[in-house]
């Protein structure tokens, strides 16, 4: 089962640029999120789902916008790249039963704006 | 808010020994505890999870955590522990209703020979 597959894995932006970060899952879930993970920061939050059609914001929205138009795809849109931006993204979805919040990451896609 | 505490950024400890990764969380009537753990260059796997019953949790990798309402703590143990272990854990919460997880800052632990 390929599970979350996140691309690109690695990816180098110049200030006011823009981009893309794509998140698929094979799994049928309905919850999906993005979190951005910095040194001592942990993970936090940017953007979920909780099923096609709907979006809501986490933690640190600001810079990002996101869609989901089907069960698979959550893609992570940068509109014009910030330094404050670099970091490593992950992607995670869960399964719609039960509540637990349990997630299965991708392996995440690191990003440098210069 | 929501929030988890991890006390130990970094837990230095030679091969074979016991160890403790320390989690506390801000307090609600109920709630979903998990450790994930990342291997470098990785994302984050499940290492175990509380989600109700019995207190003390087993996961993987021969790894357990004691859920504490009184004291909100969930900390990790491992009683003896492999170079191989060398990986970051991170604590998580959920809170009944919301999916959405809260996660701590990390603790880096780093297995000496």
């Amino acid at each position: 089962n390929a599970g979350v597959t996140q691309t690109p894995k690695f990816q180098v932006l110049k200030t006011g640029q823009s981009m893309t970060l794509q998140c698929a899952q094979d799994m049928n879930h309905e919850y999906m999120s993005w979190y951005r993970q910095d040194p001592g920061m942990g993970l936090r939050l940017i953007h979920y789902s909780v099923g096609a059609g709907i979006t809501d914001q986490g933690e640190v929205p600001n810079g990002y916008n996101v869609s989901r138009s089907t069960t698979e795809d959550f893609p992570l849109r940068l509109l014009s790249a910030a330094p404050s931006q670099t970091s490593v993204y992950f992607c995670a979805s869960s399964s719609g039963t039960g509540d637990t919040g349990e997630l299965f990451f991708g392996e995440g896609s690191r990003l440098t704006v210069l | 808010a929501q929030s988890v505490t991890q006390l130990d950024s970094q837990v230095p400890v030679f091969e074979e020994a016991p160890v403790e990764l320390r989690c506390n969380y801000s307090s609600s009537v109920s709630v979903y505890l998990f450790w994930y753990v990342q291997y470098p260059n990785q994302g984050l796997q499940l290492l175990l999870k509380y989600l109700s019953g019995s207190t003390l949790v087993k996961g993987i990798n021969g790894f357990e955590a004691e859920f504490n309402k009184s004291q909100t703590s969930f900390h990790l143990r491992k009683p003896s522990v492999h170079i191989s272990d060398t990986a970051e854990y991170f604590c998580a919460v959920s809170y009944t209703g919301r999916r959405a997880l809260t996660f701590g800052s990390g603790t880096r632990l780093q297995v000496q020979p």
